[in-house]
Order: C-alpha cells, then structure tokens, then sequence
C-alpha cells in the first residue's frame, strides 16, 4: 500500500463546478505540499502546509494532522485549471519525500 | 529567468552509454532535491543536497547512480551503463529548507534505446 494515497485517481467536471481531491497519509509528517503538473512536465508548487487551512484565489487547501488528510479544494473551476494535482508529505525525521500517484483533473468547457 | 533550470530537456541515448544531467537551482536555496517520474506516476525521491552535502539517498539509487553538487550550487546527476528501465523524466527541485516550498525545473526526458 501506497503511503499517499490520492482520490479521485481522475476526475472530469464541467466548467463553473466545485472541486475536492483528497490526500490520505500513513506516516508522521512535518509538512504536506500540493503540486500542479501541466503536460510536458512541468510541477508548480501550490500550498504548503503542516495544519489548518490556506487560501490563495479559487483553490483552497486544508489539512487535518489527527486524521492524516488533506483536500485540495477548486471553486469555479476553469478548463485552464486541467492538470495532474500531486500530493506529497515530508515525513517526520527525514527527508525522503514521499508523493502520490497524482488526480489527473479535467474541466469541460 | 530565476527559476530552477535543467539541462538538456531531452536525452536520448542507448543502453550502456553513460548520460549527465545537469540542475542549476534557485540562487539562494540550500536544498537541492533530485526526482525521477515515469509515465502515470508521482515523482519518485533519489537524493537531495543540504549545500554540497549529499544528506539522503533512495534505496532505488543503484550504483549506477552518482549525484554531486561540488560547490553547494549547480548539481549533476550521471547515470552509468544506462538500462532501458532507466527511461523516465528526471526533475530537480530546490528550497530553502526543510518545509520550504519546492520550486521545480522542467525536468530532463530521457529515452534510453
């Protein structure tokens, strides 16, 4: 079993729709990042977080510690917003990132 | 541009052959990470760098592997006597510190035939 495990591994919505993508962990970890892959490779960092919740523009991200899980969060998607989302944690005590296989999102005009 | 760079984007070469890649990161960032992705995947950790020093190493690392980053900027990543599983995007990446934000490269493609 995966140590990240992300759901929906796909996921097709039409444009204006609200958007979750899940992130369950099983180690300890010291921070959890969000990462946006366009095709032809290349990630953008989105949030970085080790509790709560960060906002920035339409997309929203929370972390429950206790729970080990994380949702990325999308309001008014748009067909720009058609990516792989990544989730990846940094365990505690070490540096070994560990990610998940990634949500391939894609919004319909 | 100030971003992480890499370099080539593209390599093709055949089995055997030794390839380098080379990753110029952020200026200021102390970290220096190294990722391998095949098609479908998430990236996969190979090794990272606290200055010029190599702290951690992937088991999936094998001795065929070799990652320097000789004056704690610039880092290469050779890959000796490649192997077709060896086919994947390598990406680098860079932060200040543990629990900084990670700013990727474009990554290096490489096809071995």
């Amino acid at each position: 079993k995966n140590e990240v495990e992300q759901s929906p591994q796909n996921l097709t919505a039409q444009e204006g729709e609200f958007i979750t993508i899940n992130c369950s962990y099983s180690v300890g970890i010291s921070a959890l990042h969000w990462l946006q892959q366009h095709p032809g490779g290349g990630i953008v960092s989105l949030f970085m977080l080790s509790s709560g919740k960060k906002k920035h523009g339409r997309l929203i991200a929370t972390i429950n510690i206790q729970e080990k899980h994380s949702s990325l969060h999308i309001t008014a998607s748009h067909p720009r917003d058609s990516a792989v989302y990544i989730c990846a944690v940094e365990p505690l005590n070490n540096n070994d990132m560990r990610f998940g296989a990634g949500t391939r999102l894609t919004v319909k005009p | 541009d100030t971003g992480v760079s890499q370099d080539p984007r593209h390599k093709i070469t055949k089995r055997g052959q030794n390839v380098t890649f080379r990753c110029d990161p952020i200026s200021e960032h102390n970290r220096l990470y190294w990722y391998r992705q095949t098609l479908g995947q998430g990236p996969e950790f190979l090794t990272y760098f606290q200055n010029e020093a190599q702290l951690e190493k992937s088991r999936l690392l094998s001795d065929r592997f070799s990652a320097e980053r000789p004056k704690g900027s610039f880092s290469t990543l050779e890959i000796q006597r490649t192997e077709q599983g060896d086919s994947a995007m390598y990406l680098c990446a860079s932060s200040r510190g543990q629990g900084e934000k990670l700013f990727f490269g474009s990554g290096t493609q490489l096809s071995v035939l």
